[in-house]
């Protein structure tokens, strides 16, 4: 079993609509979640981050983080074409060292 | 610009050739990586250098030869690539906590 798992997707929505995107994860030890955008031909940028469980809110963008079931979330709301990129969630754990474990990505397309 | 350069952007060479990747950064961070990005899989943690020394080693083969002459310079160096090592290869640096800045990567070809 993959320690990130995340649904490549694409995913397609309208302007407008409040985006979902999730990563479920098996390794218990992790504490520090984040949330990466990456444009195309360009490289992964620190969208969100969170430490342990809870949700972390910014602007359009919330992150969620539920340890009980090993999932975490980024919604994002009044989605924008702008924000058509692929979301790369990533976590550690306290005693890894520097080494982030990410997920596949999801490519998300927001459609005018 | 991210405040990590790497060059070349793009890099298209021959199984036999001998190239050099580099990454610069000078956010003051200690710590510094290669990471190595294919269709469809989770990016891969190649190399990391924390104050200079090498830290980790993902069981990288060895036609791939990291150096960090100091704490800004990450270098890659390529030698008797395959076609499938072709792919997008990120630098980032950072220290403990969260999360690490991204290079805009090197998008390698091997013919």
């Amino acid at each position: 079993q993959k320690e990130v798992e995340q649904d490549p997707g694409p995913l397609s929505v309208p302007e407008g609509a409040i985006v979902s995107l999730n990563c479920t994860y098996s390794n218990s030890a992790f504490q520090y979640f984040m949330w990466y955008r990456q444009y195309s031909r360009k490289g992964p940028e620190l969208l969100m981050y969170t430490y342990s469980s809870g949700n972390k809110e910014d602007g359009r963008f919330t992150a969620q983080v539920d340890k009980s079931s090993k999932y975490i979330s980024l919604f994002i709301r009044d989605s924008q074409p702008s924000d058509s990129a692929t979301y790369l969630c990533a976590m550690r754990d306290s005693n890894s060292g520097y080494a982030l474990n990410f997920g596949k990505g999801t490519s998300l397309l927001v459609t005018p | 610009e991210t405040g990590v350069t790497q060059t070349p952007r793009h890099l298209v060479m021959g199984m036999t050739n001998k190239k050099s990747l580099k990454c610069e950064q000078h956010l003051g961070h200690n710590a510094m990586y290669w990471y190595k990005q294919s269709a469809k899989k989770p990016l891969e943690l190649m190399f990391v250098y924390s104050l200079e020394e090498r830290v980790e080693n993902n069981s990288v083969p060895s036609r791939f030869s990291p150096e960090c002459p100091n704490s800004s310079h990450l270098f890659l160096h390529l030698h008797t690539l395959q076609p499938e090592d072709s792919a997008l290869y990120l630098c980032a640096s950072g220290g403990q906590g969260f999360g690490y800045t991204f290079g805009s990567g090197t998008r390698l070809t091997v013919v």
